[in-house]
């Protein structure tokens, strides 16, 4: 079945790097996704990588897809305290017609000064 | 434009009452979801309404029902609410495109609401 696996919880200091590591299971997602939560708030798009791509470069933001293994993971250069929230993976598997997203249950990032 | 908006924010509940969780979006999307989010377990899909006129259930719908009111509205009900209904309701919603090369899928969501039922 559709699953979406990450690890809860990551604490790093103030200008170190951070990696959040995800694994999906369902190869068929042309999609996938990161999504931030800050507190208080809804989940809000961070970054996606089309399936064909092994890597997208946004600013601090690195994604990596790693297909053969169903990995994905975000890195976050020069981490800052804003940055500290809940990072969700997901993906859109096609058998779903792309209407439904299969989240991650969420990384708890801690940014510590 | 206020995106998605969602209504109460808070709300406490005993159990066995009912209501209604209220969702408006203004992106003219044709897509809309309703989430739960409890700790450890992310989020989950209760229903979704893929266009105006049409529901189906998502991945935990039991004790739920929805109404997709026009293209604007879907609303979330609880007839007999129960102590395991305790969550944060999350409205979101999407317009997928892409067709048959795969569907892009960005999904936007509502601030949340802070269900508590005793």
């Amino acid at each position: 079945g559709e699953d979406v696996e990450q690890s809860l919880f990551l604490s790093v200091r103030e200008g170190d790097s951070s990696v959040i590591n995800c694994t999906y299971t369902d190869s068929s997602s042309t999609y996938l996704y990161w999504y931030k939560q800050e507190p208080g708030a809804g989940l809000q798009l961070l970054t996606y990588i089309f399936s064909n791509m092994d890597m997208k470069q946004d600013q601090r933001l690195t994604v990596l897809l790693n297909k053969k293994d169903k990995h994905l993971s975000l890195r976050i250069a020069d981490t800052q305290t804003g940055d500290s929230a809940i990072y969700f993976c997901a993906e859109s598997p096609l058998n779903t017609g792309g209407f439904k997203t299969i989240f991650g249950a969420g990384t708890r990032l801690f940014v510590k000064a | 434009n206020a995106g998605v908006t969602q209504t109460p924010k808070f709300q406490v509940l005993k159990t066995g009452q009912s209501m209604t969780l209220q969702c408006a979006q203004d992106m003219n999307h044709n897509s809309m979801y309703w989430y739960r989010q409890d700790p450890g377990m992310g989020l989950r899909l209760i229903y979704y309404s893929a266009s105006e006129g049409t529901t189906d259930k998502g991945e935990v719908p039991n004790g739920y029902n929805v109404s997709r009111l026009n293209k604007r509205e879907f609303s979330l009900r609880l007839e007999s609410a129960a102590p395991s209904q305790t969550s944060v309701y999350f409205c979101a919603s999407s317009e997928p495109s892409g067709g048959a090369g795969g569907s892009y899928n960005e999904q936007f969501f509502g601030p949340g609401t802070r269900l508590t039922v005793l």
